[in-house]
């Protein structure tokens, strides 16, 4: 079982709608859930952070999280073609180290 | 430099050589951590120092992959008996801390590629 799973899409919604990516991660002592995104060609950034069950909003991003389901996931609120891009799921490990997922591919049509 | 810079940009080998990779984080950063990415994948963590140890190297897929950072800033991601399997892009990051408190902060990418 990978550390961190994230289904690889890609995701394609329109201009306007919401879009959902989701995240499973395997290690229950995980403490620090990082969203970043990626555009094609370039380096990642990050997007949020969350630590503690439940919703954090930031503008048009909403990062979930349920320790219990293991589960993370983050909604993108009036999707633009400018959210196109990779979004990768990543998760702090034992020794602080940052696991990342595979990485969800968003495409955000007009 | 405002961010974390890495050289070169690009390196073609052949298979069998030895090949060195740069990071220079940004100022002050005490973590700096090397990943490396195929195309579609993830980045796969390698190696993570705090200050001039190596904290975490666990991800080095085996003894060719090596990696320094001497005084606590600058690092450099050894690689002996270069494989065409190697081939990727060698992302570095800093961070002001640690990844479970701060953001890190990615170079562009050293990409390498295997002949």
């Amino acid at each position: 079982q990978k550390e961190v799973e994230q289904n690889s899409g890609p995701l394609s919604v329109p201009e306007g709608a919401i879009a959902s990516l989701n995240c499973t991660y395997s290690d229950r002592g995980s403490q620090s859930f990082f969203w970043y995104r990626q555009y094609s060609g370039k380096s990642p950034e990050l997007i949020m952070f969350i630590y503690s069950n439940g919703d954090k909003e930031d503008g048009r991003f909403t990062a979930q999280l349920n320790k219990a389901s293991q589960y993370v996931s983050l909604l993108i609120r009036d999707s633009q073609p400018s959210d196109s891009a990779t979004y990768l799921c990543a998760v702090n490990g034992y020794t602080d180290k940052l696991i990342f997922g595979t990485g969800t591919r968003l495409q955000v049509f007009p | 430099g405002a961010g974390v810079s890495q050289t070169p940009s690009n390196k073609v080998t052949e298979k069998g050589k030895y090949v060195e990779l740069r990071c220079d984080p940004i100022s002050g950063h005490t973590a700096l951590y090397w990943y490396r990415q195929s195309l579609g994948q993830g980045p796969e963590f390698l190696i993570y120092f705090q200050g001039t140890g190596a904290a975490d190297d666990s991800g080095l897929p085996n003894d060719r992959f090596f990696a320094v950072r001497p005084e606590g800033s600058v690092s450099t991601l050894k690689i002996q008996r270069t494989e065409r399997g190697d081939s990727a892009v060698y992302l570095c990051a800093s961070s002001l801390a640690s990844a479970n408190t701060g953001e890190l902060f990615f170079g562009e990418g050293s990409r390498l590629t295997v002949l």
